[in-house]
This record gives C-alpha cells, sequence and structure tokens, in this order.
C-alpha cells in the first residue's frame, strides 16, 4: 500500500513556542491531505482539509490561525501549531489520497506533540 | 454531519473467544472503513465496505455493511493476543466521498492470552 510519513514522530516544546509538522506522501502526489488531532482514549477528530496549491479549509471550532496549513507541493503537508500552548498537546495524524478513482486514504504514523 | 456510534468502548475477552464492534448510524454512507490502530500509531486500514449487505472476511475478521448503509459490524473469531488494539470505523462526513472522515468512538479490544 500507499506510504505516508510524519516528521517528528515526537516533539515537546515549551509554551509559546510554535511547531511545524511535516506530512508526506513518499510515492503517491496527493492532491488532497488531511489532519486529524487525537487526544489520550479518545477517537480522531477531523481538523482540516488541504488541497495542493490552495488554502486549507478547518473544521468548525478549529482555530485556523493558530494551526496553520500549507500544502506547496503534492507530496508535502505542513501543519503548524503556533504559539502552543499545554492544551494543545495531543496526537496530531494526517492522511492523503491522490485525486480522481483513488479514494483510498492513506494514514501516517502520527507525530506526538507535547507543549510543558 | 453524519455521526458514527461505535460499541462496545472496550472489550476484555480470553483468547479463543469470539466477539462482534458495532458501528452505528442514523444517516447513510456511501461506504464505511475499519481501521485498526496501535498505541502511538497512525490507524491501518481494515476493510472498506460499499455495497449494502456486503459482507468481507479478511482471515478471522468478517466485516457486514447493512442492508440500507447506515450500519456495519466486525466480528472476530477465535480471538488471538495480536488482536488486541483499538478498533475503529470511519465513515464520510458528508455521506458522499469528500475524504473528510468521522470515526466512531473506538473499540478498545484486549485479549489475554
Amino acid at each position: 500500500g500507499a506510504v505516508v510519513s510524519q516528521h517528528p514522530s515526537w516533539v515537546i516544546c515549551k509554551s509559546g513556542t510554535s511547531v511545524k509538522i511535516e506530512c508526506r506522501s513518499l510515492d503517491f502526489q496527493a492532491t488532497t491531505m488531511f489532519w486529524y488531532r487525537q487526544f489520550p482514549k479518545q477517537s480522531l477528530m477531523l481538523m482540516a482539509t488541504s488541497n495542493e496549491g490552495s488554502k486549507a479549509t478547518y473544521e468548525q471550532g478549529v482555530e485556523k490561525d493558530k494551526f496553520l496549513i500549507n500544502h506547496a507541493s503534492l507530496t508535502l503537508s505542513t501543519l503548524t501549531v503556533t504559539s502552543a500552548h499545554p492544551e494543545d498537546s495531543s496526537f496530531y495524524i494526517c492522511s492523503a489520497r491522490g485525486g480522481r478513482g483513488q479514494e483510498t486514504q492513506y494514514f501516517g504514523p502520527g507525530t506526538r506533540l507535547l507543549v510543558l | 454531519t453524519q455521526l458514527l456510534e461505535q460499541s462496545p468502548q472496550f472489550l476484555s475477552i480470553q483468547e479463543g473467544e469470539n466477539l462482534t464492534v458495532y458501528c452505528n448510524s442514523s444517516s447513510v454512507f456511501s461506504s464505511l472503513q475499519w481501521y485498526r490502530q496501535e498505541p502511538g500509531e497512525g490507524p491501518v486500514l481494515l476493510v472498506t465496505v460499499v455495497t449494502g449487505g456486503e459482507v468481507k472476511k479478511l482471515k478471522r475478521l468478517t466485516f457486514q455493511f447493512g442492508d440500507a448503509r447506515k450500519d456495519s459490524s466486525l466480528h472476530i473469531t477465535a480471538a488471538q493476543p495480536g488482536d488486541t488494539g483499538l478498533y475503529l470505523c470511519a465513515g464520510d462526513a458528508m455521506g458522499g466521498n469528500t475524504g473528510k472522515l468521522i470515526f466512531g468512538q473506538g473499540t478498545t479490544l484486549q485479549v489475554k492470552p
């Protein structure tokens, strides 16, 4: 199956700093990438959808100015958590899928963020 | 927006037992997916069911899509410790194929040797 990678796999940062998480599709072109957040013992919640070359669309309740998403190429999307606070500590997971006819989504391994 | 209710949320059984996990909704889905997630990892797709009434088998796992495409079930026969993990059902949030997935609450399965 297709491979999606995330970097870093885990990060610890101080409150107030910004953290960038990368999501890469390694063997296919991802026209659409999705960002999810998962709190401990909970399910995945969709945060935003990013399409290559256009602005991301955010789900209700997700602050677009806090979670900056860039999808500059068909193989890379980045999520930047700006001015991170302890409540932003979570497991961030991206997924990617190709264009028309390629409906299967492939998930990355996730990035564990801990804000102190 | 569609909603998915998954049950049970926790299940602890002995090796060799059978179990069924349910995923229900009042809305129609074009398809439903089942994932398995290990701690600290992303979810891995097990199966996608598309046709109402469809039954798919993956070794000891049997997946069924309801006739009305509003519900699905996962049945595991003779569970093994290696089946331990978080099982998630998911469907398109808008009922179609936008790719925006909503997930059920998840079922944490523990199989004791």
